[in-house]
Order: structure tokens, then C-alpha cells, then sequence
């Protein structure tokens, strides 16, 4: 079956703009991550998603983060006003609701390049 | 605040040797994963930890779980080229009942030589 699906898969935005980047999650899968990854570091948690709540929005970075997912399915994240710190690798994952010990599975992340 | 260190961060070995990769972690979980990341490639699910004493074993690669000590490791058993990659340990958030994040190490980058 299809696995986690990222788009666009690179991005280049001017500093100041603001960005969109969308993840379908795998089917059935009720739990929704967003993560960046910066070049040679490790994975920053920014929000997980169960069904459309947002329970943890303690990672997002600063007020021009935001993310919202409908459906229960795809999510979106917006980054307002870009900054070159912004720059990274935005990975997305999903998995299958507590109970259910299932590892996360990633997509191939979307490379933002601010410039 | 859960923090999870992984130690060594970078680890360059000869073909043929053992070695093992450490996971400290800072609060009570007993859910722990590796993961595997390759150049350029997103991340891949190696092994699920779930309870105290878990051993899981995949190839040349075996992870175990002291949930006592709050310490992971990941074995690597005479090393091959193949297993040149970025490995990362994560553990669970608010686990006990709810879905929680998972909080990941810094990575420990692993280039195995001839």
C-alpha cells in the first residue's frame, strides 16, 4: 500500500513569504507527527495530531508555525513570513492509535530552502 | 522535559568488528525505537522496545531495553559497509494511556570501512 506522502518534495522561497507544506498520512492511520530536521541534526518535534486535535503544539518553533489537519487525514503546515533559519528538511509521519504499538512511519520530507 | 542522548554521535568502524551504540533516556518510558536513516533518505523502523528486558535481533543488529536504567542499546555484530547509515533512538511521550510524541536523539552517524 502507499506509505506516508510528502509534497512538494524540495521547496526554494524567498525570505518573507509564506509557505505551504502537505503531508497525506497512510491510510487508517489516526496519528499524525510533523518534524524538521535540520542539515546533520537530529529530528525537532514540532505538533502531533490524533484525529484533528492538535493535543501537542509545544514544538512549534514560534507563532508563524502553525498546522491543521481535516478529515482526519491530510495535514497541512504553514510557515508565515519565512526566515533563512527556517531552512530544512519537514518530515511528516503517521501511525495507528495507542494500544496499537506500531512504530512511526515517515514519508521523504519536504526540503525547504529559504533564501 | 524527556531528553534522550545517544552516544557516540559518530562512529567509524572496520568491517568485521563489534560495537555498540547507547540510549539514555531521562523520564520513565518503556517504549523505545530505532531507526535507521540513509543519506538523502528518510527514516526507517528498525526495531520496537516495548517492556523491560526486550531483545530484539535483526541481522547483524540487536537492541535491548533496561527500563530500570532507562538505557538502550544497539549492537552491531561484525560490521559490513551496508550498515553505513544514521541511527537514531526515540522514546515516547505521555505514554500511559495517551498517544504521545516521540522525542529522538541527536543520531549517532555510522561509517563502517574496509
Amino acid at each position: 500500500g502507499a506509505g506516508v506522502s510528502q509534497s512538494p518534495s524540495n521547496k526554494v522561497t524567498e525570505k518573507g513569504k509564506d509557505v505551504e507544506l502537505r503531508c497525506d498520512p497512510i491510510s487508517g492511520h489516526t496519528a499524525l507527527y510533523w518534524y524538521r530536521q535540520s542539515l546533520g541534526q537530529g529530528l525537532e518535534f514540532l505538533i502531533y495530531f490524533q484525529g484533528n486535535s492538535a493535543p501537542d503544539k509545544s514544538g512549534l518553533p514560534s507563532d508563524r508555525f502553525s498546522a491543521e489537519r481535516t478529515g482526519g487525514s491530510v495535514s497541512t503546515l504553514t510557515i508565515q513570513r519565512t526566515q533563512q533559519e527556517d531552512s530544512a528538511v519537514y518530515l511528516c509521519a503517521s501511525n495507528l492509535w495507542t494500544g496499537i504499538y506500531s512504530p512511526l512511519h515517515f514519508g521523504n520530507g519536504t526540503r525547504l530552502t529559504v533564501t | 522535559e524527556l531528553k534522550v542522548e545517544q552516544n557516540p554521535l559518530f562512529l567509524s568502524m572496520q568491517e568485521g568488528k563489534n560495537y555498540t551504540i547507547y540510549c539514555n533516556y531521562s523520564t520513565t518510558s518503556d517504549r523505545l525505537y530505532w531507526y535507521r536513516q540513509d543519506p538523502g533518505k528518510s527514516l526507517e523502523s528498525l526495531f520496537v522496545l516495548l517492556s523491560n528486558g526486550a531483545v530484539k535481533q535483526e541481522g547483524r543488529l540487536m537492541a535491548s531495553l533496561d527500563t530500570k536504567a532507562r538505557l538502550s542499546t544497539l549492537h552491531i555484530t561484525a560490521a559490513v559497509h551496508d550498515l553505513s547509515a544514521t541511527y537514531f533512538c526515540a522514546v515516547i511521550m505521555n505514554y500511559g494511556g495517551s498517544q504521545g510524541n516521540l522525542i529522538f536523539g541527536k543520531g549517532t552517524k555510522l561509517s563502517v570501512k574496509p
